[in-house]
């Protein structure tokens, strides 16, 4: 299948930027999506972007896209330590089977 | 909006038994979908409702798992039979008429499979 791979963990200082990185081989993938996973709990969806689309902002989260080098990034500004979970980076070319990476742990330290 | 529902949080069973979880979407989401996450793992997708009508199962999905969305709400995943590789947690998952792409995803049922 479709491979989608993430550093497994990134450590960051309160108030600095975090930048979680992203690959994936799907050239036909259409839609690429960031979630969130906090401990027992669900996802969240944080953010998703197009895959005619470079750039996606929205407050303090910024996705990027390239998609010569099948690389998406998340950077998420002023990390606070409630941003400390685990970012799941996926893509889908059927916009129901969603293809996970097995995650980046991010610890937000004070 | 109340978010995705599921129920139980936490499921133990011993091999061989049968164990049903039940899904309840976010109200006048068409889609439903079923997915599996193992630890230290993404969830890996199962099946996929429109309404009632399941439209696309895994190869994951063997013969001893069967999903239902009787009435195009609340969906059931049974498990006939498990084993231990089944422990993991099922995650559901709904999203709006026409926005297929922006899956909502429950706490998920956590199986553990003695």
């Amino acid at each position: 299948g479709e491979d989608v791979e993430q550093s497994l963990f990134l450590s960051v200082r309160e108030g600095d930027s975090s930048v979680i990185n992203c690959t994936y081989t799907d050239s036909s993938s259409t839609y690429l999506y960031w979630y969130k996973q906090e401990p027992g709990a669900g996802l969240q969806l944080l953010t998703y972007i197009f895959s005619n689309m470079d750039m996606k902002q929205d407050q303090r989260l910024t996705v990027l896209l390239n998609k010569k080098d099948k690389h998406l990034s998340l950077r998420i500004a002023d990390t606070q330590t409630g941003d400390s979970a685990i970012y799941f980076c996926a893509e889908t070319n059927s916009g129901y089977a969603l293809n996970f990476g097995k995650g980046t742990s991010l610890l937000v330290t004070p | 909006d109340t978010g995705v529902s599921q129920d139980p949080r936490h499921k133990i069973t011993k091999r061989g038994q049968n164990v049903t979880f039940r899904c309840d979407p976010i109200s006048e989401h068409n889609r439903l979908y079923w997915y599996r996450q193992t630890l230290g793992q993404g969830p890996e997708f199962l099946t996929y409702f429109q309404n009632e009508a399941q439209l696309e199962k895994s190869r994951l999905l063997s013969d001893r798992f069967s999903a239902e969305r009787p009435k195009g709400s609340f969906s059931t995943l049974e498990i006939q039979r498990t084993e231990q590789g089944d422990s993991a947690m099922y995650l559901c998952a709904s999203s709006p008429q026409g926005q297929g792409e922006k899956l909502f995803f429950g706490s998920g049922t956590q199986l553990s499979v003695l």
